[in-house]
């Protein structure tokens, strides 16, 4: 079956633009997450659904950042204002739940955003 | 709050020697720990994982983790390694959500 997908691969913007990046999670994973992954460091979380329950979005570095899903299945990470600092590579996860702290993330190849 | 480090940047070893790599954390009671595989230019791939019950765990691609309470680690093991390790790993830790490391790099030389 099909893995956790994003789009696009890379992005090269320039600063001040709006990007969105896509993630298709893997069929009947109800768990989605974002993380920002810079250069050198680890995985950095930004946010996570869990079904119809309220997303958990205490990583969103600033208001530029927000993230929205379609049921149980597309999300889309809109960066506003893009800043220098935002270039990383941004990955999706996605999971059956099974409690949150248990559940095995399948990720996604990631997105490269350069932003100039 | 629970924390995780690992304390190697990078590691170098020969095709075919034994691997350990390090990670340490930081919690009250026992976490959920687990290691992740980055290949380049992919996502990340569950290794193996800690929950309960037999403090050694064997995980895919030939990789075991051991998890010592007393010295709370959960270091990551191969006898024997493939230049396909080449790769970065990850530990994460996992109370109310899951926490990553900053990463360690495998090189392996021929």
């Amino acid at each position: 079956g099909a893995g956790v997908s994003q789009s696009p691969s890379n992005k090269v913007t320039e600063k001040g633009k709006d990007v969105e990046l896509r993630c298709d999670p893997i069929s009947g994973h109800t768990a989605l997450y974002w993380y920002r992954q810079r250069l050198g460091q680890g995985l950095e979380f930004l946010i996570y659904f869990q079904g119809n329950s309220a997303p958990d979005k205490s990583g969103l570095p600033s208001d530029r950042f927000s993230a929205e899903r379609t049921g149980e299945s597309v999300s889309t990470l809109t960066i506003q204002r893009t800043q220098q600092e935002d270039s990383a590579v941004y990955l999706c996860a996605s999971s059956s739940p099974s409690g949150r702290a248990k559940e095995t993330q399948y990720f996604g190849p990631g997105t490269r955003l350069l932003v100039l | 709050a629970q924390s995780v480090t690992q304390p190697d940047i990078h590691i170098t070893v020969s095709e075919g020697a034994s691997l350990e790599l390090r990670c340490n954390y930081s919690y009250g009671a026992t976490p959920y720990l687990f290691w992740y595989v980055q290949s380049p230019g992919q996502g990340l791939q569950l290794l193996l994982k800690y929950f309960s019950g037999d403090t050694l765990v064997q995980g895919i691609k030939g990789f075991e983790a051991e998890f010592k309470r007393s010295q709370s680690s959960f270091n990551l093991r191969k006898p024997s390694v493939h230049w396909s390790d080449a790769a970065e790993y990850f530990c994460a830790v996992a109370a109310d959500k899951i926490i990553f490391g900053k990463g360690t790099r495998l090189h392996i030389l021929p």
